[in-house]
C-alpha cells in the first residue's frame, strides 16, 4: 500500500467554525508533513512530524493546530480561519525525513467563507 | 537564502517538439526531486536525483543534475498532449534534513 489518504476532499467553513483535516498512511513511514498550496503557486511547508513529534513549525498562525495521534495518522485542526486561508492542503509522508521520497495525498480543498 | 527558481514559468509547445525546463538552486543540496501536478490534483513524483551527473529517464521525460552548477534540467522529447501539467522541482538543502523547498513551478501546455 503506497497510498496517503486525506479526508475530506472538500471543506467549506465559516470563520467561526472549528473543523479538522485528516491524513492517514500505512506505509510504515515515520515522517509526516502538512503543506498549504495556493492556486498557481508551489506547496509551502507548514509542519513536519518526525517519529510522532513536531520537528518543524514554519511559523504557522496558531489558528492551525497539528496533531499526530500515532505513526499512521496526522490531523490538522482549524479554528477561526480567515478567507485567505482558503487553499489546497496537502499531506505527505516519507520513510524518515526528506532524505526519503515524500508521497503526497490527494489534498483537501478548503474554502473559508 | 534558500531559493529554488525554475524557468520558464509557462511553456506552450506543440506536439512533437522538444524542450527543456531549468531548475536553479541557491546552495548545496543533498537531493533533488521532480514532481508533476495536474490541475486541482496532488503531486506525483517523477524523479529523484542524488548525485552530480545523475540522469534519469522515464518515457518522454529525462532529468539530469549538475551539482557544481546547482542546476537540474527536465527535458521533454516529442511532447504529447498528456504531458500538459505543472512541473515542480524540489530541493533538500544540506543541513535542512526534513525540509523540501519547492521551485516556482513550470506550467506546460502541449498543443496539437
Amino acid at each position: 500500500d503506497t497510498e496517503v489518504t486525506q479526508t475530506p476532499k472538500h471543506l467549506v467553513m465559516g470563520m467561526t467554525n472549528k473543523k479538522s483535516l485528516k491524513c492517514e498512511q500505512h506505509m510504515g513511514h515515520r515522517a509526516m508533513y502538512w503543506y498549504k498550496q495556493k492556486a498557481k503557486k508551489p506547496p509551502e511547508l507548514m509542519f513536519v512530524y518526525s517519529y510522532e513529534k513536531l520537528s518543524i513549525n514554519e511559523s504557522v498562525p496558531s489558528r492551525f493546530s497539528p496533531e499526530c495521534p500515532n505513526s499512521s495518522l496526522l490531523n490538522l485542526h482549524l479554528h477561526a480561519l480567515q478567507p485567505e486561508d482558503s487553499a489546497l492542503y496537502l499531506c505527505a509522508s516519507s520513510l524518515a525525513g526528506s532524505f526519503y521520497e515524500q508521497y503526497f495525498g490527494p489534498g483537501t480543498r478548503l474554502t473559508v467563507t | 537564502e534558500l531559493k529554488v527558481e525554475q524557468n520558464p514559468l509557462f511553456l506552450s509547445m506543440q506536439e512533437g517538439k522538444n524542450y527543456t525546463i531549468y531548475c536553479n538552486y541557491s546552495t548545496t543540496s543533498d537531493r533533488l526531486y521532480w514532481y508533476r501536478q495536474d490541475p486541482g490534483k496532488s503531486l506525483e513524483s517523477l524523479f529523484v536525483l542524488l548525485s552530480n551527473g545523475a540522469v534519469k529517464q522515464e518515457g518522454r521525460l529525462m532529468a539530469s543534475l549538475d551539482t557544481k552548477a546547482r542546476l537540474s534540467t527536465l527535458h521533454i522529447t516529442a511532447a504529447v498532449h498528456d504531458l500538459s501539467a505543472t512541473y515542480f522541482c524540489a530541493v533538500v538543502f544540506t543541513g535542512t534534513a526534513s525540509k523540501l523547498t519547492f521551485g516556482t513551478g513550470t506550467r506546460l501546455q502541449v498543443t496539437l
